[in-house]
């Protein structure tokens, strides 16, 4: 089955520093990656995704995130963090035996101290 | 800019009511999810359509909670009898061709 792990509950990283979420999966075949962030109050927004190609892939808000095949992970980097970064963050997977289903990580929560 | 629409954006009702929570994906989108989230659980898939039709609800408690889509342009969850242990924040997403997931505002509903 596919699953995707978020290992770390909540991040800290103070203004100015590089910051890494980290995201390890499970799937059979080729991946299709995604992160996701959630603002308080606000629904989930896209970020960037992983399908094919290089295996650094650059998002929003210039967030990029590392694709690793051998240690199946697939973590989210920013080289120096602003404080209107902390939010919650999601990685997820798509389920490519069930139809497009999309399967979330439990989130991490990034806070930014100034 | 395109969004996914949810109303209402918060809902308060007493335990035994009914609540419908109604969606509107973006238009072409033709794959809708339903999620739930709460603090205890996190994001738990509820249920998803393709072209209207259900692909999966196996998330959904099936004795009190049913999600259709009437036609393309609408997608409703309905809960009832409502319970306070169904107190989360709601949310409807709608997937484009290169399975990008646009997220609604969501809908916060507390059941006392």
């Amino acid at each position: 089955a596919q699953s995707v792990a978020q290992p770390e509950d909540q991040v800290n990283v103070a203004e100015g520093n590089p910051l890494t979420v980290k995201c390890t999966y499970s799937v059979s075949g080729n991946p299709y990656l995604f992160w996701y962030v959630q603002y308080p109050n606000r629904g989930l927004q896209f970020l960037l995704k992983y399908i094919t190609g290089d295996n650094l892939v650059k998002g929003s808000y210039g967030f990029e995130a590392e694709f690793n095949k051998s240690q199946t992970s697939f973590h989210l980097k920013k080289p120096s963090a602003l404080v209107s970064d902390s939010a919650l963050y999601f990685c997820a997977v798509r389920d490519m035996g069930r139809d497009d289903k999309i399967i979330f990580g439990k989130g991490t929560r990034l806070h930014i101290l100034p | 800019d395109a969004r996914v629409t949810q109303t209402p954006r918060h809902k308060v009702t007493e335990m035994g009511q009914e609540v419908t929570m109604r969606c509107q994906p973006i238009l072409g989108h033709n794959t809708v999810f339903w999620y739930r989230q709460t603090m205890m659980q996190g994001l738990e898939l509820l249920a998803y359509f393709r072209n209207r039709a259900p692909l999966d609800d196996s998330g959904m408690p099936k004795d009190r909670f049913s999600a259709e889509m009437p036609d393309a342009t609408l997608a409703t969850l309905k809960i009832q009898p409502s319970e306070p242990r169904d107190s989360a924040v709601y949310f409807c997403a709608s997937l484009d061709t290169h399975y990008e997931q646009y997220f609604g505002p969501g809908t916060r509903l507390t059941v006392t």
